[in-house]
């Protein structure tokens, strides 16, 4: 069965500094993987998708993922933090019959 | 890109009282969308998925009779969560995919759902 892991519950960085934002899956074939950022009461913002090709994807806000089917992880990085990053994320795996699998997230704080 | 809006963003109500929430599409046409609710502090949980025109498709656990699903036309879904009580209070997220085979999702900005 398809799953996400965020093994990560909460992360705390200094302002300025790098992150990264650990993200593995469990999915037999070519996974479609995403990445979400949630603020407080507010829907879901996509970050960034992978779907095939390079491996290493840009998205929004200067985040990046990097997707290794050896290690099966789609982690996300940043290489430095702003303060208004502070948010919930979300990992996703979407499988062949389009349903969303999300990992349980990793809340993101930031220090000034 | 493609946006989704949620109406009401959030909603107040009595136990007992029924409480509809309104996913539209407004720029593409959604064959299928999607209901997921999140409790706090935790990820998004499936509720039902529903294609335009036919019933909805709800998850195990999901009672079908409380949580009413209507997918009346390709821009307009909508939940309606009956005789609500407090531990119906969550907050409720849709979703839009146009077509197949794959496209991606469009979430909505969710709707804050408080049983009194």
């Amino acid at each position: 069965a398809q799953s996400v892991t965020q093994p990560d519950i909460h992360i705390t960085v200094s302002e300025g500094a790098s992150l990264e934002l650990r993200c593995n899956y469990s999915y037999g074939a070519t996974p479609y993987l995403f990445w979400y950022v949630q603020s407080p009461g507010q829907g879901l913002q996509l970050l960034l998708k992978y779907f095939s090709g390079d491996t290493l994807v840009q998205g929004i806000k200067g985040f990046e993922a990097e997707f290794k089917r050896s290690q099966s992880s789609f982690n996300l990085r940043k290489p430095s933090v702003h303060w208004s990053d502070a948010a919930e994320y979300f990992c996703a795996v979407v499988d062949t019959g389009n349903q969303f699998y999300f990992g349980t997230g990793t809340s993101l704080t930031v220090i000034p | 890109g493609a946006v989704v809006s949620q109406h009401p963003s959030w909603v107040i109500c009595k136990s007992g009282t029924s409480v509809k929430i309104e996913c539209r599409s407004l720029d593409f046409q959604a064959t299928t969308m999607f209901w997921y609710r999140q409790f706090p502090k935790q990820s998004l949980m499936l509720m039902a998925t529903s294609n335009e025109g036919s019933k909805a498709t709800y998850e195990q656990g999901v009672e079908k009779d409380k949580f009413l699903i209507n997918h009346a036309s390709l821009t307009l879904s909508t939940l309606t969560v009956t005789s609500a009580h407090p531990e119906d209070s969550s907050f409720y997220i849709c979703s839009a995919r146009a077509g197949v085979p794959y496209n991606e999702q469009f979430f909505g900005p969710g709707t804050r759902l408080t049983v009194l």
